[in-house]
């Protein structure tokens, strides 16, 4: 089955501290791609990243990261020096490449807080 | 310039009325989603069109009908609202059925 795993429903930290947000999917296709959104407050969802199972180096944008992990399914994000402007709530996603219609399937979200 | 626009922004409304969320995209993208997150923040797919075709069709009421008179534009009618179907209703597109997803602002449901 298709599935994703976001073990942290929220987290709380202190500006300038980095944060690791877990990723565990599950998924029959030996081709398959990973993603995370970010939610802010405000209540749209913004395209973080898109990684597909055969490349598995790790991928810096400015102060995110992301560790894909193929041994243990894991897709992790890594916010460094995290600001007020990362709280929002995080999603990670599956493509299901199910008889070749292809759609999302989201994790539960992780709710990260960034306090000044 | 908005990528995914949707209207409206806001809708209230009670039991048992008949109504619609438009969606338009001008990414030229050719494949178009409906998703639905509930007060639990979760999120589960509905329906995808690609090139105005069906290609999605989640288990969904039959009360949901989607409609996309052109690829860059698919619409979501209710009918006869129930209290479960407040949520928020989010329209997405994709460069192809194969590319990220693009997501337009939601439309927040409320039915009383």
């Amino acid at each position: 089955a298709q599935k994703v795993t976001q073990a942290q429903t929220e987290i709380s930290v202190v500006e300038k501290e980095d944060v690791t947000l877990d990723c565990v999917y599950e998924t029959r296709d030996t081709t398959y791609y990973l993603f995370w959104y970010k939610q802010p407050p405000s209540g749209e969802l913004v395209f973080l990243i898109r990684r597909n199972s055969f490349d598995e180096q790790n991928e810096i944008s400015g102060r995110y990261s992301w560790n894909f992990q193929k041994s243990t399914s894991s897709f992790n994000f890594t916010i460094t020096a995290s600001q007020v402007v990362d709280s929002a709530v995080y999603f990670c996603a599956l493509r299901d490449q199910q008889q070749g219609a292809q759609k999302l399937v989201f994790g539960q979200g992780t709710r990260l807080t960034i306090n000044p | 310039d908005t990528a995914v626009s949707q209207t409206p922004k806001y809708l209230v409304t009670q039991m048992g009325n008949d109504k619609s969320i438009k969606c338009e995209q001008n990414l030229g993208h050719d494949t178009m989603y409906w998703y639905k997150q509930d007060s639990k923040k979760f999120l589960k797919i509905m329906f995808s069109y690609n090139n105005k075709e069906l290609i999605i069709n989640e288990t969904v009421p039959n009360r949901f009908s989607p409609k996309s008179p052109d690829k860059a534009h698919l619409n979501l009618h209710i009918n006869s609202l129930e209290l479960g179907d407040s949520a928020v209703y989010f329209c997405a597109s994709s460069r192809t059925r194969f590319h990220e997803q693009y997501f337009g602002p939601g439309t927040r449901l409320t039915v009383t």
